[in-house]
């Protein structure tokens, strides 16, 4: 059973450019989140998703910024017009149900660089 | 704000000596979880304590919490170098529970 997987690993882009970052949860997993971590920081809760709805966004900027989860295929982090500032690491987490005292499966992560 | 603290920000020491990591938070929680995290790397459960318990084990690790202190410790016993991590507190609160919250993180470094 694959743990979750996230793609690409690395991602350069130029100030203005579109990044779109892939994350499929573990098997059976229904309930994906994405965190942002800058260096030598804490993860930053950014957006909660079951399949086709979104939870929780309360931790996504307003601007720029979108996720969806669709019925089939992986999570989709989406960031437009990306500025020096969203250079980070975006992980993504899944998990089989939400109830209390859940833990959450990681990916290793999508390191973005914007140029 | 929810966001648990952690205690040191950095900690080494070595090997075969124990690491305690502290964690505080503000807000009434439902339970609370350690993860650990290698460098460059997504992070790895440990354990979860639940706010009716005080003290969990496993292994090597052993967990305390205080709800009325809002603390939580992470003890390392008779560390070894491949523990070089971060390690990072989450909870998951009575309000709004929807998501985990996570501390900024202690970098542990063992010296072999």
């Amino acid at each position: 059973n694959a743990g979750v997987m996230q793609n690409p690993r690395h991602l350069v882009r130029r100030r203005g450019q579109e990044a779109r970052l892939r994350c499929s949860p573990m098997k059976g997993h229904s309930h994906v989140y994405w965190y942002r971590q800058l260096p030598e920081e804490g993860l930053k809760f950014m957006v909660y998703l079951q399949k086709e709805n979104i939870i929780d966004e309360s931790g996504m900027p307003k601007e720029r910024f979108s996720a969806e989860f669709p019925k089939e295929g992986p999570s989709i982090l989406r960031i437009q017009q990306v500025v020096r500032g969203d250079s980070a690491a975006y992980f993504c987490a899944s998990s089989p149900i939400r109830t209390l005292g859940e833990k959450l499966f990681f990916g290793s992560g999508t390191q973005l660089s914007v140029l | 704000s929810q966001q648990g603290e952690e205690d040191p920000q950095a900690l080494s020491i070595q090997e075969g000596e124990n690491a305690t990591m502290n964690c505080s938070y503000k807000t009434s929680i439902n339970n609370l979880q350690w993860y650990r995290q290698n460098s460059g790397r997504g992070l790895v459960h440990l354990i979860l304590i639940r706010s009716n318990e005080r003290e969990k084990h496993s292994g090597r690790l052993r967990v305390t919490l205080d709800t009325s202190k809002k603390s939580s410790s992470l003890l390392i016993t008779a560390s070894r170098a491949a523990d070089t991590a971060s390690y990072f507190c989450a909870t998951d609160a009575i309000q709004g529970a929807q998501k985990l919250v996570f501390g900024q993180g202690t970098r542990l470094t063992i010296n072999p």
